[in-house]
């Protein structure tokens, strides 16, 4: 079974560029994620859609961050303008069901703000 | 007060030693207790998870939760240098709040 597919792996771009990260889930998996980790800490939620709507959006950065799930499977993640502190993994998961309680990440897209 | 807390390490181990790691938390809504190990470079793998309080064991792994102390650990038994990774505690509200409260991450290494 495929996993949680991201792209791209690396990115390195200047502040106040933009970038796009893009995410695959699990086949069959309604439910995704988008996960923040800073390097030393653990990832930090940014929203959480279910099918192609958004369940727990209240930790994205609404003024630079935007998330879309169109039809349902593959998702996007936007930062536009992006700032030094932006610097992290930007990890996407996907689960069967909402409860969640076996979320699988993929390996993360790593963005460098310089 | 942090909702999840967990020592960052490092931890050093030898090769074959038991290695305990803990994470405590002051929420008592959470309902499932996860355990994920990261590779570096890698995104989380989900070694473990568990609902109710006790032990749940699968091969040298060993997840424990104790609700009524809000503390849970894992246990890595015969603990190998392939272990060497970072170890992080998460848990969840379950029903339709899905999303993960990680700890910080442990830091694990296994000296051969």
């Amino acid at each position: 079974e495929a996993g949680v597919a991201q792209s791209p792996r690396y990115k390195i771009i200047e502040k106040r560029q933009s970038v796009a990260f893009w995410c695959n889930p699990i086949s069959g998996h309604a439910t995704l994620y988008w996960y923040q980790q800073i390097l030393g800490q653990g990832p930090k939620l940014l929203i959480q859609f279910q099918n192609n709507g958004v369940v727990d959006d209240s930790q994205l950065p609404k003024d630079r961050f935007s998330a879309e799930r169109l039809k349902g499977v593959d998702s996007t993640l936007k930062i536009q303008p992006a700032k030094l502190e932006d610097s992290a993994v930007y990890l996407c998961a996907s689960s069967f069901t909402a409860s969640g309680n076996t979320i699988y990440f993929g390996e993360g897209s790593w963005l460098t703000v310089v | 007060q942090k909702e999840v807390e967990q020592d960052p390490g490092p931890l050093s181990v030898p090769e074959g030693a038991i290695v305990s790691l803990n994470c405590t938390y002051s929420n008592s809504a959470f309902q499932y207790f996860m355990w994920y190990r990261q590779y570096s470079r890698k995104g989380p793998e989900l070694l473990m998870y568990t609902y109710s309080s006790g032990n749940k064991e699968d091969g040298r792994f060993t997840a424990q939760v104790d609700k009524s102390s809000k503390y849970i650990s894992l246990f890595i038994r015969d603990s190998q240098p392939s272990d060497s990774a970072t170890y992080l505690c998460a848990m969840n509200y379950g029903g339709s709040q899905g999303n993960l409260i990680f700890g910080k991450g442990t830091k694990l290494s296994v000296k051969p």
